[in-house]
């Protein structure tokens, strides 16, 4: 299987700022990665798909870039509403498998 | 609109099996296929296993082979999981969720609202 390493665990930023987030395959996956956003208690959403591609009415605060192995997720101009927990995915080959999650908090 | 609806919060006892379902609404079912995956409480998410409904072939984590059976009701548009001999390893939210790609490129755009199952006696 796939590893994702996903660091940091945590976060804490204050409004404005900018945070990366980043995953590291265990073996080269070709993009074929995505992000996803989870408030307590919801499903999570989509974010970005394709390592760098933004789903339709993501704000474009949030990109994603990488290849290879490593790949992140930048939020820019941190929002009250961006608090949440963030997985990374690979679906480059079964089983797919995610990140163990960041939790991203307002300082 | 793209919609899909699971079934409600699910109390089983140990050993037992339940079926939880998960209604399309919205897209073509056939056309997209349809993947499971589960998240303890405070915890991360796995990949259980995926359907594709038009042809019935099914694909799943080693992990979960033997605990988890993918089913399609084309005739409903609705996906079903059933899990079988539950313990308390069980308990947790599941999901489905479509997948927009079909080979290379996957990414889940749309996801259920969960099914929270607990298991205990």
């Amino acid at each position: 299987d796939i590893q994702m390493t996903q660091s940091p665990a945590s976060l804490s930023t204050s409004l404005g700022e900018t945070v990366s987030i980043e995953c590291l395959a265990s073996e080269g996956i070709s993009n074929d990665l995505a992000w996803y956003q989870q408030k307590s208690g919801k499903s999570p959403q989509l974010l970005i798909y394709a390592a760098s591609r933004l789903q339709d009415g993501v704000p474009s605060r949030f990109s994603g870039s990488g290849s290879g192995t490593r790949y992140s997720l930048k939020i820019s101009d941190m929002q009250p509403e961006d608090e949440a927990v963030y997985f990374c995915q690979q679906s480059y080959k079964y089983p797919y498998t995610f990140g163990s999650g960041t939790k991203l908090e307002l300082k | 609109e793209v919609k899909l609806q699971q079934s409600g919060d699910e109390l089983v006892r140990p050993g037992a099996s339940v079926k939880i379902s998960c209604k399309a609404s919205g897209y073509t079912f056939t056309s997209y296929s349809m993947h499971w995956v589960k998240q303890r409480p405070g915890q991360g998410l796995e990949w259980i296993g995926a359907i594709i409904p038009i042809i019935d072939i099914t694909e799943y984590n080693q992990k979960f082979k033997g605990k988890a059976t993918l089913t399609a009701d084309k005739s409903s548009n609705t996906a079903n999981m059933e899990l079988s001999r539950l313990t308390s390893e069980d308990s947790a939210v599941y999901y489905c969720a479509r997948n927009e790609g079909s080979g290379y490129l996957n990414w889940f755009a749309y996801w259920g609202q969960g099914t929270p199952v607990t298991v205990s006696s």
